[in-house]
């Protein structure tokens, strides 16, 4: 299985200040079809998760373009640009390429 | 609207069996894989198991696998996931998703005597 570690697991940020999530697998996430299915999930206090990033740095419909992905391979990295306070929540990465599917821990962004 | 929509959660003695159904809205839904994904109170997320759009492909997690069925009734744009032999740590609340781009907002099964 492909293990998915997140860093940091806490990140207190100041509002208007960046923020960044570092995640790293443990194989290469692509695909014999040349796509990297990496993508990046928002869990608000309370709610299912939410899409934001998909194929590494596409954000998803809706998504502001304050979030932002990159990466390859096997390390990848979401940016918030300026944190609002509706960014509080956990944020998952997630790996598509290879059954079974699997998930970081989860980095928890919180205001300082 | 596009929307999925979860039910047949509940509480159940471990050994017991349930089934989820999960009612898919404003998209074309014999097009998308489906998966259950679950989330153990206070914990993170973790994947159950994937179908493709026909439904001839099925995935599962080691820990289900054996136990959990999932299925699909493209004729009703609904998923669903039998579970049987249900153990305690199979409690959860389940979400189904079409991929990762959407999410429903989950059904709460809970295994305890």
């Amino acid at each position: 299985d492909i293990v998915m570690t997140q860093t940091p697991l806490s990140s207190p940020v100041t509002l208007g200040q960046p923020a960044s999530i570092s995640c790293r697998s443990s194989q290469s996430l692509v695909h014999s079809d040349g796509n990297t299915y990496l993508s990046w999930l928002q869990q608000r206090p309370g709610q299912p998760p939410r899409l934001l990033i998909y194929k590494i740095s596409n954000r998803f419909s809706g998504v502001p373009d304050r979030f932002s992905g990159s990466g390859a391979g096997t390390d990848f990295t979401l940016k918030i640009s300026r944190v609002e306070a509706e960014d509080v929540g956990v944020y998952y990465c997630t790996q598509g390429t290879q059954f079974p599917w699997t998930f970081g821990q989860g980095t928890k962004v919180e205001i300082k | 609207e596009v929307q999925l929509l979860e039910s047949g959660g509940g509480l159940v003695q471990p050994g017991g069996s349930l089934r989820l159904s999960c009612a898919a809205s404003g998209f074309t839904f014999s097009r998308y894989v489906m998966s259950w994904v679950r989330q153990a109170p206070g914990k993170g997320l973790d994947w159950v198991s994937t179908i493709s759009g026909s439904g001839r492909s099925t995935y599962y997690a080691d820990s289900v696998k054996g136990r959990f069925t999932i299925s699909r009734d493209n004729s009703k744009n609904t998923l669903y996931l039998q579970m049987n032999s249900l153990r305690v740590e199979d409690t959860a609340v389940y979400y189904c998703a079409e991929g990762f781009d959407l999410w429903g907002r989950g059904t709460l099964v809970t295994v305890s005597s």
